[in-house]
């Protein structure tokens, strides 16, 4: 069974950096699947934060880009998410999800519980 | 792209026949997946390439559309349904999700 587990502060400051983990059992982090977080701001619908593969290609929402690191750590079965210069905005549950594909079709199939994320001095 | 699902919320009754519609800003073929969520729980995957059941999910979800225009049928709601459920294109990056749909008990 593939489970997903997010990990990291609750809480960041402004102008900080916000730093999540999501660390992967049940499937091999270099597997043909890509490792994605989706954010949740409070009483929102979802917005898809971006995505990395195994061999270190990325996809990012352009409206982060300019402040987001997505990595992936192989000897730890894990991939990371770093979000620089946050503000009040980039409060939200962070959710690391598997992004699978089956022929043609890609399908976010198993996610992590959530990570709740504030920003506040 | 862009995801417009409506209505955003709705009342009905167990054993209601229930649609959501989404629609898409621009032709996504059948690149569209649905998602069921429960308060303070991960989206789960419902159905994907627009009218296939994932695995496990109960056979009263149906899915169906191409292009612009796709729908979520709920044939018979069940008390377990009560939550909000999201459209999401995985056609063109960035992927996108459309604005949710609240299913609340009449």
């Amino acid at each position: 069974q593939v489970q997903l587990q997010e990990s990291g502060p609750g809480l960041v400051k402004p102008s900080g950096t916000l730093s999540l983990t999501c660390a992967v059992s049940g499937d091999s982090i270099s597997s043909t699947n890509w490792w994605s977080w989706v954010r949740q701001a409070p009483n929102k619908g979802l917005e898809w934060i971006g995505e990395v593969y195994h061999s270190g290609s990325s996809r990012f929402n352009p409206s982060l880009k300019s402040r987001l690191t997505i990595s992936i750590d192989k000897s730890k079965n894990q991939f990371s998410l770093k979000l620089t210069s946050v503000t009040a905005a980039d409060t939200a549950v962070y959710y690391c999800a598997r992004v699978h594909r089956i022929d043609l079709w890609l399908l976010f199939d198993y996610w992590g519980q959530g990570a709740p994320v504030t920003v506040s001095s | 792209i862009q995801l417009t699902q409506s209505p955003s919320s709705l009342s009905a009754s167990v054993g209601d026949r229930v649609t959501i519609t989404c629609r898409a800003s621009q032709g996504i073929s059948s690149y569209l997946a649905w998602y069921q969520q429960k308060p303070g729980k991960a989206p789960k995957l419902l159905i994907y390439a627009a009218s296939t059941l994932q695995s496990g999910v109960p056979s009263r979800f149906s899915g169906s559309g191409s292009g612009t225009a796709f729908t979520l049928t709920i044939s018979s709601l069940q008390p377990e349904d009560f939550a909000t459920y999201y459209c999401q294109q995985l056609n063109i990056y960035p992927l996108t999700f459309g604005g949710g749909t609240k299913v609340e008990i009449k």
